[in-house]
C-alpha cells in the first residue's frame, strides 16, 4: 500500500536554531502534500496545502516567514521551522494525497509524525 | 463550509463488548469521509472510507461505518472491542470548497478506552 515517511521522528534543539522535517511518499506521486501540527489530547490543526511545484496555501493564523514548506518533487516535501521557540515544540504530522480535481477525494495517506522539542 | 461533529470525546467499553464511536457532518456537496485511528505517538492510520459507494463501508480490524446522508451521520462501529482497539479515532469529512480545492476537514477525536 501506500507509505508515507516522515524524517525525524523525534528532535530535540535549542531555542534559536531552524529545524528541517522531510515527508517522502515512497510508491506513489503525491500532487499534494498537508502539514498537521497537533497538540496534545487534540485533534490535527492544518498548517498548510502544498502542491509540487508552487507555492504552499497557508492556514490563517500560520506564519509564513516561520514555517516553511516547499514541495520541490511529487515524492518529497519539507516543512522548515526556522528560529524554533519552546512555543514551537509539538508534534507535526505529514500526509500525502494524490489525484487532482474529482480525483481528489483520495484517501491521504499519513507519516508517523516527528515530535519536535525545542529546549 | 464542511464541519464534522464527534459527539463524544471519550468512549468507554469493556473487551468483546460493542464499539459505537459518533460522527456527524455538514456538507454542501457529496463529501468523501473518512475515519482514522491513531495509536500514541503514532501517524494516523486509515480504518475505513466512503466515496458515494456503498453506504455501508467495512474496514480493516472488523471496523465498518454506514453512511446516512438524512441524519448526515457516519458512525464507526465494532461488534467485539479488543484491548488493541483503545486509541484515538479521527472522523474527516473532504469536499470540495470555495476555493476549488479538496480540503480535508477533522472531527476533535474521541478516544476509546477499553477496560478487560
Amino acid at each position: 500500500g501506500a507509505v508515507v515517511s516522515q524524517h525525524p521522528s523525534r528532535v530535540i534543539c535549542k531555542s534559536g536554531t531552524s529545524v528541517k522535517i522531510e515527508c517522502r511518499s515512497l510508491d506513489f506521486q503525491a500532487t499534494t502534500m498537508f502539514w498537521y501540527r497537533q497538540f496534545p489530547k487534540q485533534s490535527l490543526m492544518l498548517m498548510a496545502t502544498s502542491n509540487e511545484g508552487s507555492k504552499a496555501t497557508y492556514e490563517q493564523g500560520v506564519e509564513k516567514d516561520k514555517f516553511l514548506i516547499n514541495h520541490a518533487s511529487l515524492t518529497l516535501s519539507t516543512l522548515t521551522v526556522t528560529s524554533a521557540h519552546p512555543e514551537d515544540s509539538s508534534f507535526y504530522i505529514c500526509s500525502a494525497r494524490t489525484g487532482t480535481g474529482f480525483l481528489a477525494k483520495n484517501i491521504q495517506y499519513f507519516g508517523a509524525g516527528t515530535r519536535l522539542s525545542v529546549l | 463550509a464542511q464541519s464534522v461533529t464527534q459527539l463524544d470525546s471519550h468512549v468507554s467499553v469493556s473487551e468483546g463488548t460493542p464499539v459505537l464511536l459518533r460522527c456527524n457532518y455538514s456538507s454542501s456537496y457529496s463529501p468523501s469521509l473518512f475515519w482514522y485511528v491513531q495509536h500514541p505517538n503514532k501517524g494516523l492510520q486509515l480504518l475505513l472510507k466512503y466515496t458515494s459507494a456503498a453506504t455501508l463501508v467495512k474496514g480493516i480490524n472488523g471496523f465498518e461505518a454506514e453512511f446516512k446522508k438524512s441524519e448526515t451521520s457516519f458512525h464507526l462501529t465494532k461488534p467485539s472491542a479488543h484491548m488493541s482497539d483503545a486509541a484515538e479515532y479521527f472522523c474527516v469529512v473532504s469536499d470540495l470548497t470555495s476555493g476549488g480545492s479538496y480540503i480535508p476537514t477533522f472531527g476533535r477525536g474521541t478516544s476509546l478506552i477499553v477496560h478487560p
